[in-house]
């Protein structure tokens, strides 16, 4: 089983619409989460981390389910420029700070 | 702005020949830093860690031969793709940590091996 599972879409949605990204991870030592965006022909860039108790920036909101072993991602009142790859990371406990990266989501906002 | 820097942004060489890449923090020192490798429509893979002062920590199935690391200071680290081959054609990334959790990523580096 992959340590990071995550849905690669692609996600269509239209301006406005609110869309939600789950990623799954395997490894109960999971410590730190995070979502990165990442565009065509880039690097990544840190979206947002994500909290036990949940988080929200702006129209993004983040949560994390230890349980279950899932996080989430919320995007609300979708813009065209959210058009990305979405991609769930995470540190692994003792792991020297490297991050794990999912396969990515990607997301088109369309007009 | 960049916090981490690399160079070359492209490169194209031919079959057989050495490529080196650059990977510099700009307004912070980094004693640790990553080098990842991400094919088309593939998420990245960490290939190595990159310690300054010490040898390198490479992933499973990447070859430190071929894949050199040099972290010789706290703000560079050299990826050399030695004897390159059209299959190590690859977007390559490094990042560097701050004092936090937070990793900064490099602009990436995109190889074409012909």
């Amino acid at each position: 089983r992959k340590e990071v599972e995550q849905d690669p879409g692609p996600f269509n949605v239209p301006e406005g619409a609110t869309v939600a990204f789950n990623c799954t991870y395997s490894n109960s030592a999971s410590q730190s989460f995070f979502w990165y965006r990442q565009d065509c022909r880039k690097e990544p860039k840190l979206l947002m981390s994500v909290y036990s108790s949940g988080n929200e920036d702006g129209r993004f909101t983040a949560q994390l389910n230890r349980a279950s072993q899932y996080i989430s991602l919320l995007i609300r009142d979708s813009k065209l420029s959210d058009s990305a790859t979405y991609l769930c990371v995470f540190y692994r406990r003792g792991s020297a700070r490297q991050l794990t990266f999912g396969s990515g989501t990607q997301l088109t906002v369309l007009p | 702005g960049a916090v981490v820097s690399q160079h070359p942004s492209w490169v194209i060489c031919k079959s057989g020949t050495s490529v080196k890449i650059e990977c510099r923090s700009l307004d912070f020192q980094a004693t640790t830093m990553f080098w990842y490798r991400q094919f088309p429509k593939q998420s990245l893979m960490l290939m190595a860690t990159s310690n300054e002062g010490s040898k390198a920590t490479y992933e499973q199935g990447v070859e430190k031969d071929k894949f050199l690391i040099n972290h010789a200071s706290l703000t560079l680290s050299t990826l050399t793709v030695t004897s390159a081959h059209p299959e190590d054609s690859s977007f390559y990334i490094c990042s560097a940590n701050r004092d936090n959790y937070e990793q900064y990523f490099g602009p990436g580096t995109r190889l074409t091996v012909t």
